[in-house]
């Protein structure tokens, strides 16, 4: 089984500034890793996902996360942020074998201050 | 890019009565589609698997006879909330994907509530 935990379940941020959103997964065998924006009353729009390759995978709105086996980790930043990132952020992992099946973790609600 | 439709939207209904949720691939066939409930503040839980033309795969404590869930075309999966209650209130999302990408597909979500 894997399962995904996102250590802090709130995240207020001065508008410019940036933010880290960490992401720490736990599994027995090769993951795929995603970050997921939800604004309010609205579904899971994906922000970026790492498959394979390079490390560090970007965004177009800003955004990148960077995957790091060794620590079991997907942290999502952010140099600068803008009042239209506030909302929810989902990370997610899913294990090849089993498709598209998706395991979230608890979400990181971020509140940008003008 | 593909476009998942989920219908309808909001929804509120009296207690005891059954409501019908629908989620439709617009743009690409979708053999497998994921039924997911959201409680407030909360992260999505994964309520059941569903493969086209067959039966869905529902995760421990969800009842199946209670969230009834068909998916009877590629275009096309349905979950039924039967004898809906106040405590089924909650906001359900549904993903589709294609057999050969590993990308997951969300509709808009819909928002009910059982009064």
């Amino acid at each position: 089984a894997q399962s995904v935990t996102q250590l802090d379940s709130q995240v207020p941020v001065f508008e410019e500034a940036p933010v880290e959103l960490r992401c720490n997964y736990s599994s027995s065998v090769s993951v795929y890793l995603f970050w997921y924006v939800q604004y309010p009353n609205q579904g899971l729009q994906l922000l970026l996902k790492y498959l394979s390759g390079s490390t560090l995978v970007k965004s177009i709105n800003g955004f990148e996360a960077e995957f790091n086996k060794s620590q079991t980790s997907f942290h999502l930043r952010k140099p600068s942020v803008h009042i239209s990132d506030t909302a929810e952020y989902f990370c997610a992992v899913s294990v090849a074998a089993a498709g598209n099946k998706l395991t979230f973790g608890g979400g990181t609600r971020v509140l940008v201050k003008p | 890019g593909a476009v998942v439709s989920q219908h309808p939207s909001r929804v509120i209904c009296k207690s005891g009565t059954s409501v019908k949720i629908e989620c439709r691939s617009l743009d690409f066939q979708a053999t497998t589609m994921f039924w997911y409930r959201q409680f407030p503040k909360q992260s999505l839980m994964l309520m059941a698997t569903s493969n086209e033309g067959s039966k869905a795969t529902y995760e421990q404590g969800v009842e199946k006879d209670k969230f009834l869930i068909n998916h009877a075309s590629l275009t096309l999966s349905t979950l039924t909330v039967t004898s809906a209650h106040p405590e089924d209130s909650s906001f359900y999302i549904c993903s589709a994907t294609r057999t050969e990408n590993t990308e997951a597909f969300f509709g808009q979500g819909t928002r009910l509530t059982v009064v």
